[in-house]
C-alpha cells in the first residue's frame, strides 16, 4: 500500500496569512493526487486534483504543485472560510489512502 | 446537480448484518465508478471499496474484505455496501462518493455521510 505521509498534523494561522501543507507519498505517484477540505460535520470537499488542477468554483487563493512523492497545498492569502481540516489522497493504485490530515485553526 | 444520498445507517449489533444505500441524480450513474469511504468519530478518513460503471471490477481495503460487499444497481442509480459481521471499529461516518472523471479516479462529489454505530 502507499502510504500518504502529512505535514504538519495542525497548524495556527491568521486572515491573510500564506499557509503551506506538505503531503508526500512512499512511492511515485506521478501526479495522482488530490486535496480535499472538510469542515466540522460535513462531508469532505474537493479542491484540487491531478496534484495541481483547480476544481471548478474553487477560489484561486488554493494551489497545488508536485509530482513523484512530493506535494504541496497552498493558500496564498487564509480567508475566514478556510478553516478547516485538509487531506491529500493518492490514486494511483488500490487502496486509494488518505494522508491523516492537518487542521488549520485560527491563532 | 449532481447528488449522492446515502441512506439505511444506525445502530447495529456485532455479527449482524446492515446495508448501506447511496441514490444518486444528476449525472449518469451507470458512466462511473463508485467508491465507499469512512471515518471513524475523530479520525481520518479511510477508503473502503470500489466497484467499477459496469460491475466487473471490485476491490476493498483489507480491514473489510471478507466481511462488506460493495454493489450496485445501475437500472435504479444506487449503491451498496452489506456489511456482514460489523465490528465495534467499524463504528464510523460512511460517505458514497463518485469517481471525478472516467479518466481521474479521484472522488467527487461525496453524499453527505450516514452514521453506522456497532454496539450492542
Amino acid at each position: 500500500d502507499i502510504q500518504m505521509t502529512q505535514s504538519p498534523s495542525s497548524l495556527s494561522a491568521s486572515v491573510g496569512d500564506r499557509v503551506t501543507i506538505t503531503c508526500r507519498a512512499s512511492q511515485d505517484i506521478a501526479t495522482w493526487l488530490t486535496w480535499f477540505q472538510q469542515k466540522p460535520g460535513k462531508a469532505p470537499k474537493s479542491l484540487i486534483y491531478a496534484a495541481s488542477t483547480l476544481q471548478s468554483g474553487v477560489p484561486s487563493r488554493f494551489s497545488g504543485s508536485g509530482s513523484g512523492t512530493d506535494f504541496t497545498l497552498t493558500i496564498t492569502s487564509l480567508q475566514p472560510d478556510d478553516f478547516a481540516t485538509y487531506y491529500c489522497q493518492q490514486y494511483t493504485s488500490y487502496p486509494l489512502t488518505f494522508g491523516g490530515g492537518t487542521e488549520v485553526e485560527i491563532k | 446537480q449532481v447528488q449522492l444520498v446515502e441512506s439505511g445507517g444506525g445502530v447495529v449489533q456485532p455479527g449482524r448484518s446492515l446495508r448501506l444505500s447511496c441514490a444518486a441524480s444528476g449525472f449518469a450513474f451507470s458512466s462511473y465508478t463508485m467508491h465507499w469511504v469512512r471515518q471513524a468519530p475523530g479520525k481520518g478518513l479511510e477508503w473502503m471499496a470500489v466497484i467499477s460503471y459496469d460491475l466487473t471490477t471490485k476491490y476493498y481495503a483489507d480491514s473489510v474484505r471478507g466481511r462488506f460487499t460493495i454493489s450496485r444497481d445501475n437500472s435504479r442509480s444506487t449503491l451498496y455496501l452489506q456489511m456482514n459481521s460489523p465490528r465495534a471499529e467499524d463504528t464510523a461516518i460512511y460517505y458514497c462518493a463518485r469517481a471525478g472523471s472516467i479518466h481521474h479516479n479521484y472522488l467527487d462529489p461525496w453524499g453527505q455521510g450516514i452514521l453506522v454505530t456497532v454496539s450492542s
